[in-house]
């Protein structure tokens, strides 16, 4: 019962580096989304898709790009690294998207961007 | 714009001891609340999730409260322990779309 998996957890890039944060799930949700955790913040949404070939712009999708061929995967593109993108990534899914179903959360992924 | 509240950031008490987590928020027109728990190093796992239509709902020792017209809800737990050492998230999804908006959470600490 793997649920929300994400890799990898740990990551260290240069700035101007690019890498694919991988997230993928086992329960046939249409909803995934990726959020980033901040120290003193809450989570804050990057992307978000509603199913396979349908992505959308969540509150700071500067920098990142993602894209939704399957069912099951929903990877997150940094494109060129930047010391401000350091965080904790979270990749989430659920059911539906009208936030009445319960949301099922990755392990987290730290980047460190030097 | 809705923006959510948690205080206090960080909360130490005794096991056994009841205690009650705060979430404000700002925009009274939400959807619905849900409650978090993250353990560090870890995702974060849903608790309960409270209707608009909801006064509060209930899950063995948790129970957690929603008061629209105040912009608040409480996570109340009772007979603390340990294991209930984790940072609390509450997490309202507006009226307006279906993208949850999320407070910063209580880091919280059950001392044996």
């Amino acid at each position: 019962n793997a649920g929300v998996t994400q890799t990898p957890k740990f990551q260290v890039l240069k700035t101007g580096q690019s890498m694919t944060l991988q997230c993928a799930q086992d329960m046939n949700h249409e909803y995934m989304s990726w959020y980033r955790q901040d120290p003193g913040m809450g989570l804050r949404l990057i992307h978000y898709s509603v199913g396979a070939g349908i992505t959308d712009q969540g509150e700071v999708p500067n920098g990142y790009n993602v894209s939704r061929s399957t069912t099951e995967d929903f990877p997150l593109r940094l494109l060129s690294a930047a010391p401000s993108q350091t965080s904790v990534y979270f990749c989430a899914s659920s059911y539906g998207d009208r936030g009445n179903e319960k949301l099922f959360f990755g392990s987290g992924t730290q980047l460190s961007v030097l | 714009k809705q923006e959510v509240t948690q205080i206090p950031a960080a909360l130490s008490v005794p096991e056994g001891e009841n205690l009650v987590l705060n979430c404000s928020f700002t925009d009274s027109a939400i959807y619905n609340l849900q409650w978090f728990r993250q353990d560090p190093g870890k995702g974060l796992t849903s608790l309960l999730l409270i209707q608009s239509s909801q006064r509060e709902q209930t899950s063995g020792r948790l129970n957690a409260s929603l008061d629209k017209s105040s912009g608040r809800s409480t996570l109340y737990i009772a007979a603390s322990q340990p294991g209930d050492s984790a940072t609390y998230l509450c997490a309202v999804t507006p009226g307006s779309n279906y993208q949850l908006i999320w407070g910063a959470g209580t880091k919280l600490i059950i001392k044996p």
